[in-house]
């Protein structure tokens, strides 16, 4: 059965460091979304991403994130300076009609 | 105003009965709904969906739906310890957004033996 992974399943990084998460979106689906959760949180909408450009995003999804779907398969979220804050589970998801399904999540750790 | 409303619980179950959910959102924008199951530590994996006002039955699990009422729940018949999990409720599209995806915080279910 197709799935969204992700990698890297953790990663560890030093406040103010450049982070890349990386995302496979199941084959055939054209929406793409990356959410996350802090722990014992909710799960937090971040961005959306349709057609090569992005469709929503939150007030979360500031300067400091993008984007980029580079080739025909990967679809990245990139983090530019992190901060203490942003240390979450990271969950891609992708979408068709009207069912979305989740990656495994990457576990970023500020330190 | 929370936007999807969830009672955090936990809602204990005993193994055989059934888990009644509840979720109720604040935006009548909003036109698809979703049920979610969250493992400690894992992903959201997708339940169900629904998006026209009554109910919708997949297995031990159906999803009711009120519009008028801006609620949604979800019934797990036959309760299985397997079933112990949070489950998310969400809502896709707002007043402002149409394609943006809001969680509840969860509701935990603990299904004792």
């Amino acid at each position: 059965e197709p799935e969204v992974t992700q990698t890297p399943s953790h990663q560890v990084t030093q406040m103010g460091q450049e982070v890349i998460l990386r995302c496979v979106p199941i084959s055939n689906h054209l929406y793409f979304y990356w959410y996350r959760q802090i722990l014992g949180q909710k799960v937090e909408f971040l961005v959306s991403f349709y057609n090569n450009e992005i469709s929503e995003k939150s007030e979360i999804f500031d300067d400091q994130f993008s984007v980029e779907r580079p080739d025909g398969s990967n679809f990245t979220l990139k983090i530019r300076s992190t901060k203490l804050e942003d240390s979450a589970m990271y969950f891609c998801a992708s979408m068709t009609g009207h069912e979305q399904y989740f990656g495994p999540g990457t576990r970023l750790t500020v330190t | 105003q929370k936007e999807v409303e969830q009672n955090s619980g936990p809602l204990s179950v005993p193994e055989g009965a059934i888990a009644s959910l509840n979720c109720t959102y604040s935006d009548r924008v909003s036109q698809s709904f979703f049920w979610y199951r969250q493992y400690s530590g894992k992903s959201p994996e997708l339940i169900m969906s629904i998006y026209s006002n009554g109910d919708k039955e997949d297995g031990r699990f159906t999803a009711q739906l009120n519009k008028a009422s801006q609620y949604v729940s979800l019934l797990i018949r036959d309760s299985q310890p397997s079933d112990s999990a949070t489950y998310l409720c969400a809502l896709r599209g707002t007043t402002d957004s149409w394609g943006k995806f809001q969680f509840g915080a969860g509701t935990q279910v603990v299904v004792t033996p």
